[in-house]
């Protein structure tokens, strides 16, 4: 079984200042990880993921997650916050084989404040 | 290119009556994932569907639930019979290959109330 954790229901940080969204996963196998952010009333929109290779990775809008084994988590990052960046952000996990599905976190809803 | 298409945006149901939500996949796509999200809660997968084949219909309600996606047109998920709990959002998303590996690209979605 597969499941993502993001411990954080809401995080609120001032524009310019860093952000960190938080997830944790679990997998039985090697995991294939994704970020997707969602704004109101619409689809989910791809941020980033990690296949293999380098633990850092970037993705869109300036954002990027570091994956860490060792501690099973891939928090996204994102260096200096935009007002714009409020929304939901979704973590999601799949197996490297087996299930194609996704398995996605509960979310975590960035505030960012101007 | 345009990207997954859902149709329609908004359904309004009364108890009992049948729901038909609709999805058309990016082009060149042929896997369809579909999920549902309650409102305040993550996305729950419930069918995955390649071209006139259910793949994986775990996540999918044993009772008044059905997928499919034929050879030509959308892929369609059929309630029958709602209920007040069927009231979510549905997403459909797409792939290109069936790799995991790959990400998904998800639709606008269908947001059904059942009164």
């Amino acid at each position: 079984a597969q499941s993502v954790a993001q411990p954080e229901d809401q995080v609120n940080v001032a524009e310019g200042n860093p952000l960190t969204v938080k997830c944790t996963y679990s997998v039985s196998g090697n995991p294939y990880l994704f970020w997707y952010v969602q704004y109101p009333n619409r689809g989910l929109q791809f941020l980033l993921k990690y296949i293999t290779g380098d633990n850092l990775v970037k993705g869109s809008y300036g954002f990027e997650a570091e994956f860490n084994k060792s501690q099973t988590s891939f928090h996204l990052k994102k260096p200096s916050a935009l007002v714009s960046d409020s929304a939901l952000y979704f973590c999601a996990v799949r197996m490297d084989t087996g299930r194609r599905a996704l398995t996605f976190g509960s979310g975590t809803r960035l505030q960012v404040q101007p | 290119n345009a990207g997954v298409m859902q149709n329609p945006r908004h359904l309004v149901r009364r108890r009992g009556q049948e729901a038909r939500l609709r999805c058309s996949p990016m082009k060149g796509h042929s896997h369809v994932y579909w999920y549902r999200q309650l409102p305040e809660e993550g996305l729950k997968f419930m069918v995955y569907l390649q071209k006139e084949n259910i793949i994986d219909e775990s996540g999918m309600p044993k009772e008044r639930f059905s997928a499919e996606f034929p050879k030509e047109g959308p892929s369609i998920l059929r309630i029958q019979q709602v209920v007040r709990g069927d009231s979510a959002a549905y997403f459909c998303a797409s792939s290109p290959k069936p790799l995991s590996s790959y990400e998904q690209y998800f639709g606008p979605g269908t947001r059904l109330t059942v009164t």
